[in-house]
């Protein structure tokens, strides 16, 4: 049974701070992670992928990944009230790209 | 470019029923995937279809079944409803390359009285 696993939260952070989200995962030889935003009622959204160890950058978002350590991170900066949500860790299966394990997910708060 | 989208909405059947959920995915994507999520289980992977074959399958009961069209466009059925199908059923829409992206639609909200 192939597992993701994500730090529980709820996690509430103050606005301007930065929110640290992360994950593991057993698939040793999975390629292919996300991080997906999910908002109450509605579908997941894709917010960064990453395929590579080390980070990337996309605005205030920063995704970082360890395939050694088989860790997963998101950073939000400058976090905003409009981040409020629910973020989900996703990998894809070592077998088939598209199939995709997700974690429970972390709830975040960004406090005015 | 048009999103992800899937009909209907909203359902509502029951017991021993069955249903069928269509999915229209983003113009160019050929891969279709479909997702169950529940506030026990979270989203759980059903199954992928490309080139109107299933690729790949999650573990589910056979009351769960599939299609894909030569348009792409998708259906999944689910026969002999049960009280533990309520769920938000979430299709995803991707191009099928080696390092693949899904989108996902709105999501069908089905419950099951």
């Amino acid at each position: 049974q192939k597992e993701v696993e994500q730090n529980s939260g709820p996690l509430s952070v103050p606005e301007g701070a930065i929110a640290s989200l992360n994950c593991t995962y057993s698939d040793r030889g999975s390629q292919s992670f996300f991080w997906y935003r999910q908002y109450s009622g509605k579908s997941p959204e894709l917010i960064m992928f990453i395929y590579s160890n080390g980070d990337k950058e996309d605005g205030r978002f920063t995704a970082q990944l360890n395939k050694a350590s088989q860790y997963v991170s998101l950073l939000i900066r400058d976090s905003q009230p409009s981040d409020s949500a629910t973020y989900l860790c996703a990998v894809a299966d070592s077998g088939s790209a598209r199939q995709l394990t997700f974690g429970s997910g972390t709830q975040l708060t960004v406090l005015p | 470019k048009a999103g992800v989208t899937q009909t209907p909405r909203y359902l509502i059947k029951t017991r021993g029923q069955q249903v069928t959920l269509s999915c229209s995915p983003i113009s160019g994507h050929r891969s279709v995937s479909w997702y169950q999520q529940t506030p026990g289980q979270g989203l759980q992977f059903l199954f992928e279809y490309f080139s109107e074959t299933q690729r790949n399958k999650g573990n589910f009961p056979g009351r769960f079944s599939g299609r894909q069209f030569s348009n792409s466009r998708s259906e999944m059925n689910v026969s002999t409803l049960e009280l533990g199908d309520s769920a938000l059923y979430l299709c995803a829409s991707s191009m099928r390359t080696i390092t693949d992206t899904q989108y996902f639609g709105p999501g069908t909200r089905l419950t099951v009285l």
